[in-house]
Protein backbone atom coordinates (compact mmCIF):
# COMPACT_ATOMS: atom_id res chain seq x y z
CA UNK A 1 0.00 0.00 0.00
CA UNK A 2 1.30 3.32 -1.02
CA UNK A 3 2.80 5.56 1.82
CA UNK A 4 0.90 9.18 2.86
CA UNK A 5 2.22 12.20 4.50
CA UNK A 6 -0.61 14.60 6.31
CA UNK A 7 0.63 17.96 7.94
CA UNK A 8 0.83 16.80 12.13
CA UNK A 9 -1.58 19.30 13.13
CA UNK A 10 -4.09 22.18 11.97
CA UNK A 11 -6.23 24.82 13.56
CA UNK A 12 -9.56 25.23 12.20
CA UNK A 13 -12.34 28.01 13.90
CA UNK A 14 -15.88 26.69 15.05
CA UNK A 15 -17.90 27.18 11.81
CA UNK A 16 -15.84 27.39 9.16
CA UNK A 17 -14.78 24.61 6.94
CA UNK A 18 -11.59 22.22 7.53
CA UNK A 19 -9.28 21.40 5.02
CA UNK A 20 -7.32 18.45 5.59
CA UNK A 21 -4.20 17.59 3.07
CA UNK A 22 -2.81 14.54 2.04
CA UNK A 23 -0.15 13.54 0.15
CA UNK A 24 0.07 10.08 -1.52
CA UNK A 25 2.14 10.46 -4.70
CA UNK A 26 3.15 6.70 -4.79
CA UNK A 27 -0.54 5.47 -5.03
CA UNK A 28 -0.93 2.94 -8.03
CA UNK A 29 -4.19 2.80 -9.55
CA UNK A 30 -6.23 0.55 -8.13
CA UNK A 31 -5.69 2.03 -4.65
CA UNK A 32 -8.53 3.47 -3.09
CA UNK A 33 -8.37 7.04 -0.60
CA UNK A 34 -9.43 6.87 3.00
CA UNK A 35 -10.34 8.93 5.74
CA UNK A 36 -10.49 8.00 9.34
CA UNK A 37 -10.77 9.93 12.65
CA UNK A 38 -10.18 8.99 16.15
CA UNK A 39 -11.80 11.35 18.78
CA UNK A 40 -9.24 11.04 21.82
CA UNK A 41 -8.24 7.45 22.09
CA UNK A 42 -12.05 6.33 21.06
CA UNK A 43 -12.24 3.59 18.35
CA UNK A 44 -11.28 4.70 14.67
CA UNK A 45 -14.46 6.16 12.54
CA UNK A 46 -14.68 5.57 9.20
CA UNK A 47 -14.99 9.03 6.84
CA UNK A 48 -14.90 8.95 3.47
CA UNK A 49 -13.24 7.02 0.18
CA UNK A 50 -12.81 7.56 -3.19
CA UNK A 51 -10.96 6.19 -6.27
CA UNK A 52 -10.54 9.22 -8.55
CA UNK A 53 -13.98 10.98 -8.30
CA UNK A 54 -14.48 13.56 -5.62
CA UNK A 55 -17.05 12.06 -3.04
CA UNK A 56 -19.65 13.66 -0.78
CA UNK A 57 -21.05 12.09 1.87
CA UNK A 58 -23.04 13.70 5.75
CA UNK A 59 -19.90 13.80 7.21
CA UNK A 60 -17.57 15.53 4.55
CA UNK A 61 -16.41 15.82 1.05
CA UNK A 62 -12.85 14.60 -0.21
CA UNK A 63 -11.23 15.90 -3.47
CA UNK A 64 -8.63 13.94 -4.97
CA UNK A 65 -6.52 15.73 -7.32
CA UNK A 66 -6.20 14.47 -11.36
CA UNK A 67 -3.09 12.90 -10.82
CA UNK A 68 -4.15 10.97 -7.52
CA UNK A 69 -1.18 12.00 -5.91
CA UNK A 70 -3.14 14.34 -3.28
CA UNK A 71 -6.29 14.65 -1.70
CA UNK A 72 -8.16 17.18 0.98
CA UNK A 73 -10.50 16.10 2.96
CA UNK A 74 -13.40 18.96 3.80
CA UNK A 75 -15.51 19.39 6.81
CA UNK A 76 -17.82 21.72 5.58
CA UNK A 77 -18.67 23.51 8.78
CA UNK A 78 -16.37 22.32 11.72
CA UNK A 79 -17.79 21.77 15.01
CA UNK A 80 -15.80 21.42 18.26
CA UNK A 81 -16.63 17.83 18.40
CA UNK A 82 -14.63 17.51 15.28
CA UNK A 83 -11.70 17.99 17.03
CA UNK A 84 -9.80 14.97 16.69
CA UNK A 85 -6.64 13.18 14.64
CA UNK A 86 -7.30 12.60 10.68
CA UNK A 87 -6.16 10.04 9.65
CA UNK A 88 -5.26 9.51 5.81
CA UNK A 89 -5.00 6.21 3.62
CA UNK A 90 -4.18 4.25 0.70
CA UNK A 91 -5.03 0.88 0.22
CA UNK A 92 -5.97 -1.72 -2.81
CA UNK A 93 -6.92 -4.84 -1.66
CA UNK A 94 -6.03 -4.51 1.71
CA UNK A 95 -8.52 -5.66 3.92
CA UNK A 96 -6.91 -4.43 7.15
CA UNK A 97 -6.15 -1.07 8.45
CA UNK A 98 -2.95 0.75 9.12
CA UNK A 99 -2.76 3.92 10.44
CA UNK A 100 0.49 5.93 10.40
CA UNK A 101 0.81 9.01 12.66
CA UNK A 102 -2.22 11.36 11.41
CA UNK A 103 -3.02 15.33 11.57
CA UNK A 104 -4.75 16.68 14.75
CA UNK A 105 -7.44 18.82 14.23
CA UNK A 106 -8.16 20.98 17.08
CA UNK A 107 -11.35 22.96 16.46
CA UNK A 108 -11.05 26.28 18.31
CA UNK A 109 -14.20 28.41 19.69
CA UNK B 1 -21.94 4.31 19.64
CA UNK B 2 -21.15 1.76 17.15
CA UNK B 3 -23.08 -1.30 18.49
CA UNK B 4 -19.33 -2.92 19.15
CA UNK B 5 -18.77 -3.95 22.62
CA UNK B 6 -15.21 -4.36 24.52
CA UNK B 7 -14.29 -5.26 28.08
CA UNK B 8 -12.93 -4.22 30.41
CA UNK B 9 -11.92 -0.80 29.69
CA UNK B 10 -8.80 -0.51 31.38
CA UNK B 11 -6.73 -3.16 32.56
CA UNK B 12 -3.27 -2.81 34.43
CA UNK B 13 -1.66 -5.73 35.47
CA UNK B 14 2.27 -7.05 36.09
CA UNK B 15 4.88 -8.31 33.53
CA UNK B 16 4.88 -11.92 32.91
CA UNK B 17 0.99 -12.25 33.00
CA UNK B 18 -1.85 -13.16 31.23
CA UNK B 19 -4.99 -11.46 30.50
CA UNK B 20 -8.11 -11.82 28.16
CA UNK B 21 -9.63 -9.59 26.15
CA UNK B 22 -12.96 -9.97 24.97
CA UNK B 23 -15.28 -8.15 21.86
CA UNK B 24 -19.07 -8.45 21.49
CA UNK B 25 -19.30 -7.74 17.47
CA UNK B 26 -22.40 -5.58 16.15
CA UNK B 27 -25.53 -7.77 16.08
CA UNK B 28 -25.43 -9.64 12.28
CA UNK B 29 -21.35 -9.20 11.71
CA UNK B 30 -19.38 -12.22 10.90
CA UNK B 31 -16.29 -10.42 10.95
CA UNK B 32 -14.08 -9.69 13.98
CA UNK B 33 -11.00 -7.69 13.50
CA UNK B 34 -8.32 -7.40 16.74
CA UNK B 35 -6.24 -4.36 16.07
CA UNK B 36 -3.03 -2.86 18.74
CA UNK B 37 -2.44 1.01 19.08
CA UNK B 38 0.39 2.19 20.48
CA UNK B 39 1.94 5.90 20.96
CA UNK B 40 5.38 4.45 19.04
CA UNK B 41 3.55 1.88 16.76
CA UNK B 42 0.37 3.76 15.09
CA UNK B 43 -2.61 1.33 14.53
CA UNK B 44 -1.40 -2.39 13.67
CA UNK B 45 -3.48 -5.15 12.87
CA UNK B 46 -3.76 -8.34 14.49
CA UNK B 47 -5.86 -10.85 13.63
CA UNK B 48 -9.02 -10.94 11.37
CA UNK B 49 -11.92 -13.81 12.18
CA UNK B 50 -15.00 -14.86 10.20
CA UNK B 51 -17.50 -16.83 11.11
CA UNK B 52 -15.61 -18.49 13.54
CA UNK B 53 -12.69 -19.61 11.21
CA UNK B 54 -9.13 -17.46 11.00
CA UNK B 55 -9.47 -15.20 8.28
CA UNK B 56 -5.96 -13.63 8.12
CA UNK B 57 -3.15 -12.70 10.43
CA UNK B 58 -1.34 -9.56 10.64
CA UNK B 59 1.83 -8.55 12.94
CA UNK B 60 0.47 -11.15 16.20
CA UNK B 61 3.13 -11.96 18.34
CA UNK B 62 3.17 -15.74 19.13
CA UNK B 63 2.41 -14.87 23.14
CA UNK B 64 -0.99 -13.23 21.48
CA UNK B 65 -4.17 -16.00 20.12
CA UNK B 66 -7.58 -15.08 19.74
CA UNK B 67 -10.61 -17.24 18.78
CA UNK B 68 -13.89 -16.00 17.62
CA UNK B 69 -16.82 -18.06 19.59
CA UNK B 70 -20.36 -19.95 18.01
CA UNK B 71 -22.25 -16.86 19.20
CA UNK B 72 -19.75 -15.06 17.38
CA UNK B 73 -17.92 -12.96 19.92
CA UNK B 74 -14.62 -12.56 20.10
CA UNK B 75 -11.28 -13.22 22.73
CA UNK B 76 -7.88 -12.15 22.62
CA UNK B 77 -5.41 -13.74 25.00
CA UNK B 78 -2.00 -12.35 25.83
CA UNK B 79 0.24 -14.09 27.88
CA UNK B 80 3.63 -13.32 29.07
CA UNK B 81 2.56 -9.69 29.12
CA UNK B 82 6.14 -7.42 28.57
CA UNK B 83 5.83 -3.71 29.07
CA UNK B 84 5.76 -3.31 25.39
CA UNK B 85 2.25 -4.43 25.60
CA UNK B 86 0.79 -1.91 26.83
CA UNK B 87 -1.41 -0.36 24.47
CA UNK B 88 -5.30 0.22 23.09
CA UNK B 89 -6.78 -2.47 21.77
CA UNK B 90 -9.67 -2.70 19.84
CA UNK B 91 -11.95 -4.55 17.93
CA UNK B 92 -13.62 -4.12 14.99
CA UNK B 93 -16.38 -5.40 13.13
CA UNK B 94 -17.77 -6.13 9.78
CA UNK B 95 -20.71 -8.11 8.14
CA UNK B 96 -18.82 -9.91 5.93
CA UNK B 97 -14.96 -9.20 6.12
CA UNK B 98 -14.80 -7.39 3.08
CA UNK B 99 -14.03 -3.60 2.26
CA UNK B 100 -12.81 -1.71 5.19
CA UNK B 101 -14.60 1.02 5.27
CA UNK B 102 -17.33 -1.97 7.03
CA UNK B 103 -15.22 -1.93 9.81
CA UNK B 104 -16.98 -0.60 13.02
CA UNK B 105 -14.43 -0.05 15.82
CA UNK B 106 -15.62 -1.38 19.53
CA UNK B 107 -14.35 1.72 22.42
CA UNK B 108 -11.00 -0.37 23.00
CA UNK B 109 -9.31 -1.40 25.87
CA UNK B 110 -6.13 0.27 27.42
CA UNK B 111 -3.76 -2.60 28.80
CA UNK B 112 -1.00 -0.86 30.95
CA UNK B 113 1.64 -3.76 32.05
CA UNK B 114 3.82 -2.33 35.16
Amino acid sequence: DAKTTQPPSMDCAEGRAANLPCNHSTISGNEYVYWYRQIHSQGPQYIIHGLKNNETNEMASLIITEDRKSSTLILPHATLRDTAVYYCIVAGSARQLTFGSGTQLTVLP
Amino acid sequence: DSGVTQTPKHLITATGQRVTLRCSPRSGDLSVYWYQQSLDQGLQFLIQYYNGEERAKGNILERFSAQQFPDLHSELNLSSLELGDSALYFCASSPRGGAIYEQYFGPGTRLTVT
